[in-house]
């Protein structure tokens, strides 16, 4: 069965530092990636995808995909309260099925 | 661009009665809508797979005759949810691919629907 794991948390980061979000997945095929945030009560809102490796970047947010090892992170730097937050990783796995993690929780501290 | 509104936000039914959800592409045709279901500190589950102008695809354990799908338009998806029952009370969300890109593009989603069952 394709997986995408995630570890749960919270993840506790101190506010202005790097938040660094991994995901792995079982799949050697997939395809694309996808970061979304999720706060509370609320759906899911896209904040990043990537297709191919290496890092890319917009603005605060860097995801990073190294299809080797199977991985994709993402970085949230010079972390605010407002990034406290689940989020979520997705992938199209070779059939074009999007995979979800179980989402890591993030918890910013002022 | 790729703006998806769900409607209504929040329901409250009695045990037995049907709820319509409806989810509309406000700035693009979607010709396959994703919806999904999320019970509290779960992570998301698809439930079906709406397509324009056929039968929608349901993930396995989903009944299809309760949770009726319609996707009459390139623009609108509706979820009814039919002899609604309390363990039906979830989070149900919405989504669709942006146009550009296939299947390759990333899905976004419409803002929710709250629904409790009493």
């Amino acid at each position: 069965q394709k997986e995408v794991e995630q570890n749960s948390g919270p993840l506790s980061v101190p506010e202005g530092a790097i938040a660094s979000l991994n995901c792995t997945y079982s799949d050697r095929g997939s395809q694309s990636f996808f970061w979304y945030r999720q706060y509370s009560g609320k759906s899911p809102e896209l904040i990043m995808f990537i297709y191919s490796n290496g890092d890319k970047e917009d603005g605060r947010f860097t995801a990073q995909l190294n299809k080797a090892s199977q991985y994709v992170s993402l970085l949230i730097r010079d972390s605010q309260p407002s990034d406290s937050a689940t989020y979520l990783c997705a992938v199209n796995d070779s059939n074009y099925q999007l995979i979800w993690g179980a989402g890591t929780k993030l918890i910013i501290k002022p | 661009g790729a703006v998806v509104s769900q409607h209504p936000s929040w329901v409250i039914c009695k045990s037995g009665t049907s709820v319509k959800i409806e989810c509309r592409s406000l700035d693009f045709q979607a010709t396959t809508m994703f919806w999904y279901r999320q019970f509290p500190k779960q992570s998301l589950m698809l439930m079906a797979t709406s397509n324009e102008g056929s039968k929608a695809t349901y993930e396995q354990g989903v009944e299809k005759d309760k949770f009726l799908i319609n996707h009459a338009s390139l623009t609108l998806s509706t979820l009814t949810v039919t002899s609604a029952h309390p363990e039906d009370s979830s989070f149900y969300i919405c989504s669709a691919r942006e146009p550009v890109g296939g299947y390759n593009s990333p899905l976004h989603f419409g803002n929710g629907t709250r629904l409790t069952v009493t």
